[in-house]
């Protein structure tokens, strides 16, 4: 099946630092989502895109749908403590019939 | 709105009993997925439903794994017999529309340990 592969698998930042992370994909995916998930929770969805070179925000979260549509991209910016988690990119396969994760990036956010 | 409400939280059981984990979705959503979330494999779609129909089960591992949806706001992941391997955090997810499938909500997950 097909697999996202997610860059870098985790970074440690200082707090009020910007942040950029990446999700690739070896075939096209028709719709890009990014959730987050907090320890002992589940994941939350933050941004969805469906429409390449699509570029989308929510709050101090910027993400775009790469024109290849084998990419995307997540930035945070401004870093604030809060925002410690995993991110993982995920998309329906081609078929739309399964829906697939990425590993993740496990961010750190240091005081 | 509660959200997707999951139970139990914790299950810790013994190899060879019967478990079974339980999901209420977000009134009104048409959609709803189950999911198993461990180190080594991540996050894998295990089965989803369209107004209460499976559509795709091809994630559940083996036939040791059913999942049913007897109502809209009701659905189970059971597994019989278990075995140490299915130690894992089950999610469920549920999302409202045909439009936008992909939109989830989930749920807080069971964290299943099988001794």
């Amino acid at each position: 099946g097909q697999q996202l592969n997610q860059s870098p698998q985790s970074m440690f930042i200082q707090e009020g630092e910007d942040v950029s992370m990446n999700c690739t994909s070896s075939s096209i995916f028709n719709t890009w989502l990014w959730y987050k998930q907090d320890p002992g929770e589940g994941p939350v969805l933050l941004i969805a895109l469906y429409k390449a070179g699509e570029l989308t925000s929510n709050g101090r979260l910027t993400a775009q749908f790469g024109i290849t549509r084998k990419d995307s991209f997540l930035n945070i910016s401004a870093s604030i403590p809060s925002d410690v988690g995993i991110y993982f990119c995920a998309g329906p396969d081609n078929y739309g019939q399964n829906f697939v994760f990425g590993p993740g990036t496990r961010l750190s956010v240091l005081p | 709105d509660a959200g997707v409400i999951q139970s139990p939280r914790h299950e810790v059981t013994e190899m060879g009993q019967e478990v079974t984990l339980r999901c209420k979705p977000i009134s009104g959503h048409d959609y709803l997925f189950w999911y198993r979330q461990t180190m080594m494999r991540g996050l894998e779609l295990l089965i989803y439903f369209n107004n209460n129909v499976p559509i795709d089960d091809s994630g559940m591992p083996e036939d040791r794994f059913s999942a049913k949806m007897p109502n809209a706001s009701f659905s189970t992941l059971k597994i019989q017999p278990s075995e140490p391997r299915d130690s894992a955090v089950y999610f469920c997810a549920s999302s409202p529309s045909d439009t936008r499938p992909y939109e989830q909500y989930f749920g807080p997950g069971t964290r299943l340990t099988v001794t």
